[in-house]
């Protein structure tokens, strides 16, 4: 059972490089986010679609633009990298939109460790 | 706004002891209430959750129970293996779905020794 898939796994960036992190599911989820985790900071939400066509901004987005390509896959680009965006990028989904339904989990990737220099 | 505030760690703990973890959340209404792990170099995994007052969430030998009266959902396993060392986050989500996410504590680091 795939899940959630991240692409890539690792990535070393040079300040002002651009790159796109892929996420898909084959859940047949409505709704996929984008997360950041730093060190003692816990996940913060980047970008969030509620449902196909459809994104929100999250909890920290500057820097970030997002694509809600179909159903499936849900793609974060840093269009000119900096070194404050060095974390580890995660994506998840869920069936319908957190707090649709009670105890509705979200289900998470592997993450991308990424680090811009 | 909704918040989730837990024990800070690392937490250093020898096989076959009792842990807890302690989370208390802000919220308005009734969020459902979750704790995820994650293992090193790995994701976040759902390991408990519970949607009311009073439910208790148990899974793997884990559990936490929803206290609304204190606002708590605290994590217990009566004897930690090292196999449970990992980082544990407790979140919450917004009834309303109104943030479209879920809201985590900074989560807390298990280290289970032999």
């Amino acid at each position: 059972n795939a899940g959630v898939t991240q692409t890539p796994k690792f990535q070393v960036l040079k300040t002002g490089q651009s790159m796109t992190l892929q996420c898909a599911q084959d859940m047949n989820h409505n709704s996929m986010y984008w997360y950041r985790q730093d060190p003692g900071m816990g996940l913060r939400l980047i970008y969030y679609s509620a449902s196909e066509g459809t994104t929100d901004k999250g909890e920290v987005p500057n820097g970030y633009n997002v694509s809600r390509l179909n159903k499936r896959e849900f793609s974060l680009r840093l269009e000119s990298a900096a070194p404050s965006q060095t974390s580890v990028y995660f994506c998840a989904s869920s069936e319908d939109r957190q707090g649709a339904q009670p105890g509705q989990p979200q289900h998470f990737g592997d993450g991308t460790r990424l680090s811009i220099l | 706004g909704n918040s989730v505030t837990q024990m800070e760690g690392p937490v250093t703990l020898s096989e076959e002891a009792f842990l807890t973890i302690n989370c208390t959340y802000t919220a308005t209404g009734y969020p459902s209430l979750f704790w995820y792990v994650q293992y090193p170099g790995e994701g976040l995994q759902l390991l408990l959750k519970a949607t009311k007052a009073d439910d208790k969430g148990s899974n793997k030998g884990f559990e936490a129970t929803y206290r609304k009266e204190t606002t708590s959902f605290h994590l217990e396993k009566g004897s930690v293996q090292v196999s449970d060392s990992a980082v544990y986050f407790c979140a919450l989500s917004d009834p309303g779905g109104s943030q479209g996410n879920l809201i985590f504590g900074k989560g807390t680091k298990l280290s289970v020794k032999p």
